[in-house]
């Protein structure tokens, strides 16, 4: 069956330090892979989108990667701030199946 | 700004009881969806829209859940004769366009708990 794992442990950095969050997928080959961010009793925030033929797309501060043969996205906060900690979704989609599907996600938490 | 809007924030009923949400999606966006998800977990996909059309279903959404979407504007989620396992966030998201360029817009979410 169609399985989405990201680290389930939350991620502690140092303000100024690059965070890196990964989504690792099996039995999948997903179109297009989605990142939100999601704060405590919030619903989910798009983030950045990226397609099966990119491997990489950048917006400000963030960046993700996709490899299709490693079945991996990467995820990437440079700079980061005590405002970036959050849980992070990754979301995958086919153009097959209409709806994403989530990751359980990964919570950042940023120390000044 | 006219965002998802999700009503109650915040439900507490008895098991068996019977329990309604309401979603209003972003006005001009075509597509809606129910997401259910627990504390840990990622939103999981209970059923979706095009316009008043369901066209999406869940193999997890037990005949006690029911949605709607009349017109093709608010929907509502039932859940009848709750049992303690609805205890749950419920999400309703919206979006415009399909494929790879589709975004979801999410409301707050209603907090149901079942005791």
């Amino acid at each position: 069956s169609q399985k989405i794992e990201q680290n389930s442990e939350a991620l502690n950095i140092q303000e100024g330090k690059t965070a890196t969050l990964t989504c690792n997928y099996t039995n999948y080959s997903p179109a297009y892979l989605q990142w939100y961010r999601q704060d405590p009793g919030r619903g989910p925030v798009f983030l950045l989108l990226i397609r099966e033929n990119e491997k990489e797309k950048r917006k400000e501060r963030l960046k993700v990667t996709f490899d299709t043969t490693l079945k991996q996205s990467l995820f990437h906060i440079t700079a980061s701030q005590p405002a970036d900690s959050a849980t992070y979704l990754c979301a995958l989609g086919d153009t097959g199946r209409r709806a994403l599907t989530f990751g359980s996600g990964t919570r950042l938490q940023v120390q000044p | 700004d006219t965002g998802v809007s999700q009503n109650p924030r915040h439900k507490i009923t008895k098991r068996g009881q019977n329990v309604t949400f309401r979603c209003d999606p972003i006005s001009e966006h075509n597509r809606l969806y129910w997401y259910r998800q627990t504390l840990g977990q990622g939103p999981e996909f209970l059923t979706y829209f095009q316009n008043e059309a369901q066209l999406e279903k869940s193999r997890l959404l037990s005949d006690r859940f029911s949605a709607e979407r009349p017109k093709g504007s608010f929907s509502t989620l039932e859940i009848q004769r709750t049992e303690q396992g609805d205890s749950a966030m419920y999400l309703c998201a919206s979006s415009l366009g399909q494929g790879p360029n589709e975004k979801l817009f999410f409301g707050s979410g209603t907090q149901l708990s079942v005791l």
